[in-house]
């Protein structure tokens, strides 16, 4: 069985960064590319960024480019998305995403992890 | 950037009916175009892909239609467990964008 399991919630402050993981398991990670979604209070899906899990070459929206990071640990079968400068504008729900097959790129995403909430306030 | 529109915001249908939910694209999409169902706290889950083929383990009432610019997702008998929001997505161009839902209401 695929799954991707994210790490808890998580608080922060404007300013301040945060680091999201997404464990996997079931299948040959370093086959399918990750990506990540997020979805803010009210709004639609918005797509952040992929990572080739193989080689670690990523992809990123030009509206995340200056302040996301993801990166991989394949020993820990584990992505992780790391966004800076927090604003209150990023309190969002922040999910992984997996391709659905091997080498897909632009792609449709599934499965997904089941989302980690990430609140920023003063 | 493409930009999905979708349509109505808000369907209301009585269970047994049949649903029909738009989604359109700002630019030519090809068949690259996938509808997710969303429940409230849930990841959202793929129903439809390439246009027109069902995901494994979508029911057969859901069934998805159109090429390029417009598409259409129906559900043929709407079910209770079938309130939700759903989603279109394209995958033909960078960045990879999303509608902004129809939510379906059960009457």
């Amino acid at each position: 069985q695929v799954l991707l399991v994210q790490s808890g919630a998580e608080m922060k402050k404007p300013g301040a960064s945060v680091k999201v993981s997404c464990k996997t398991s079931g299948y040959d990670f370093s086959s399918y590319p990750i990506h990540w979604v997020r979805q803010a209070p009210g709004q639609r899906l918005e797509w952040m960024g992929w990572i080739n899990v193989g080689n670690a070459n990523t992809k990123y929206s030009e509206k995340f480019q200056a302040r996301v990071s993801i990166t991989r640990d394949t020993s820990a079968s584990t992505v992780y998305m790391d966004l800076t400068s927090l604003t209150s504008e990023d309190t969002a729900v922040y999910f992984c995403a997996r391709a659905p097959y091997s080498g897909a790129y632009s792609s449709w995403f599934d499965p997904w992890g089941q989302g980690t909430l990430v609140t920023v306030s003063s | 950037e493409v930009v999905l529109t979708q349509s109505p915001a808000t369907l209301s249908v009585s269970p047994g009916e049949r649903a029909t939910l738009s989604c359109r694209a700002s630019q030519s999409v090809n068949y690259n175009l996938a509808w997710y169902q969303q429940k409230p706290g849930q990841a959202p889950r793929v129903l439809i892909y390439s246009a027109s083929t069902g995901a494994t383990g979508s029911p057969a009432r859901f069934s998805g239609s159109g090429s390029e610019t417009e598409f259409t997702l129906t559900i043929s008998s709407l079910q209770s467990e079938d309130s939700a929001v759903y989603y279109c997505q394209q995958y033909n161009n960078w960045p990879l964008t999303f509608g902004p839902g129809t939510r379906v209401e059960i009457k």
